[in-house]
């Protein structure tokens, strides 16, 4: 059975503050891990990761994937109040018919006080 | 802009009900999804679907049922709503062959 471990479960941070959220995984077959913001809302999509090792950045946020010790973290620098929110972690194997059957972590609670 | 319409933001429905939960994608995608939310749990795959009229059984089936008559359009089915399907329902669709999903807006269901 697939497995994600999303920690911590929440974190409390001020505005400028930098925050790691980690993702642990085991899953079968291995073919990409992806984040997700949820804010009241639908989640929305942030980056997908498939190879070890390439960071993936977009302004303030980067992610990177470490396949052989099954975890990938996400960053965000200089965090703002529009960052808080519910972050999301997912893998997803790979063989079938699995194309977008993801198996997801519990999330992250970031909340972010000015 | 596209977009997954989930039809009811809040349902309140009592034990023993059926319920249907819409979603309606209008980006042309093959595949569509059901997920739950619970607290703690994450998100859980209930039901997938890779075509029309087509089902395919996720993590936690039991007490569910879909209907895919039309490519746009999957329906979540609660036979008999019982208390512990008091949840956050989220519907997702994407292309075939691809992993990032859209999510709509979430259905947020009561049975009391």
């Amino acid at each position: 059975e697939d497995k994600v471990v999303q920690s911590p479960l929440s974190l409390v941070v001020h505005e400028g503050d930098t925050v790691t959220l980690n993702c642990s995984y085991e899953v079968t077959n291995f073919r990409s891990l992806l984040w997700y913001k949820q804010e009241k809302k639908a989640p929305t999509f942030l980056f997908m990761l498939t190879s070890s090792g390439i960071e993936k950045k977009s302004g303030r946020l980067s992610s990177i994937l470490d396949k052989k010790e099954l975890f990938s973290i996400l960053n965000i620098t200089a965090t703002q109040t529009g960052d808080s929110a519910v972050y999301l972690c997912a893998v997803e194997p790979a063989g079938g018919t699995s194309y977008g059957k993801l198996t997801f972590g519990q999330g992250t609670i970031l909340t972010v006080h000015p | 802009d596209v977009k997954v319409t989930q039809s009811s933001r809040y349902l309140v429905k009592r034990t023993g009900e059926k319920v249907f939960l819409e979603c309606v994608q209008d980006m042309d995608h093959e595949n569509m999804f059901w997920y739950r939310q619970d607290p703690g749990l994450g998100l859980r795959l209930i039901y997938f679907s890779y075509d029309v009229k087509m089902k395919e059984k996720g993590d936690i089936p039991e007490g569910y049922s879909v209907s895919r008559e039309k490519k746009e359009r999957f329906s979540l089915i609660l036979e008999s709503a019982s208390t512990n399907q008091t949840s956050m329902y989220l519907c997702a669709s994407s292309l075939p062959w691809a992993n990032v999903l859209t999510f709509g807006a979430g259905s947020r269901l009561t049975v009391l």
